[in-house]
């Protein structure tokens, strides 16, 4: 079964240091997300992305973030000066439309550590 | 804004028995999803309920959805030790938005 995979899977950084989480969604799926869960917290909503460009991003997605799909296959997630709370599990999800119908399928999940 | 609460936040529960995890949303929405998520995990798809008295099974997990009440059921039958996880809901920001917002989760043990 097709699955959205994630690298790495564990990312340890300085303190404003940048990083770049990788995602490949699901091959024929159209949306994507970015989800962060900080330890023991719920799941919050960074962005999504459709056709190239965002659509929607919450109040925790700032400059300092930015996302990009640079071929066909990868999704990122880049963390231009990382902060110690920018420390948590990050989510990369992906639909085949974006329909009302679909569900948003989870990768693995990258732990990022900022020290 | 949009507000999602669940309760029992965590949840100790004998095999075999019954049990309901509760999730309230603050504001009107046509999407709620039901996700597992165990422990260093990804969050796995349980359910997707789209319209009010939307009830869905599998196995022995049961959802449902009042949508005047804003509240999602997710019923377990007969617990089993294997169900043991962190089950989350997840609502639709809005109707013209992919953009969820999760629940706090409810930490489910089953023992034996």
């Amino acid at each position: 079964e097709p699955e959205v995979t994630q690298t790495p899977s564990h990312q340890v950084t300085q303190m404003g240091q940048e990083v770049i989480l990788r995602c490949v969604p699901i091959s024929n799926h159209l949306y994507f997300y970015w989800y962060r869960q900080i330890l023991g917290q719920k799941v919050e909503f960074l962005v999504s992305f459709y056709n190239n460009e965002i659509s929607e991003k919450s109040e925790i997605f700032d400059d300092q973030f930015s996302v990009e799909r640079p071929d066909g296959s990868n999704f990122t997630l880049k963390i231009r000066s990382t902060k110690l709370e920018d420390s948590a599990m990050y989510f990369c999800a992906s639909t085949p439309s974006g329909a009302t119908t679909d569900t948003q399928y989870f990768g693995p999940g990258t732990r990022l550590t900022v020290l | 804004e949009l507000k999602v609460e669940q309760n029992p936040l965590f949840l100790s529960m004998q095999e075999g028995k019954n049990y309901t995890i509760y999730c309230n949303y603050s504001t009107t929405s046509d999407r709620l999803y039901w996700y597992r998520q165990d422990p260093g995990k990804s969050l796995e798809s349980l359910f997707v309920l789209l319209s009010n008295g939307a009830v869905k099974q599998e196995g022995r997990l049961m959802a449902s959805l009042d949508t005047k009440a804003r509240l999602s059921t997710l019923h377990i039958t007969a617990a089993v030790h294997d169900l043991s996880a962190t089950y989350f809901c997840a609502v639709a920001q809005s109707y013209n938005t992919d953009k969820l917002i999760f629940g706090t989760g409810t930490r489910l043990q089953v023992f034996p």
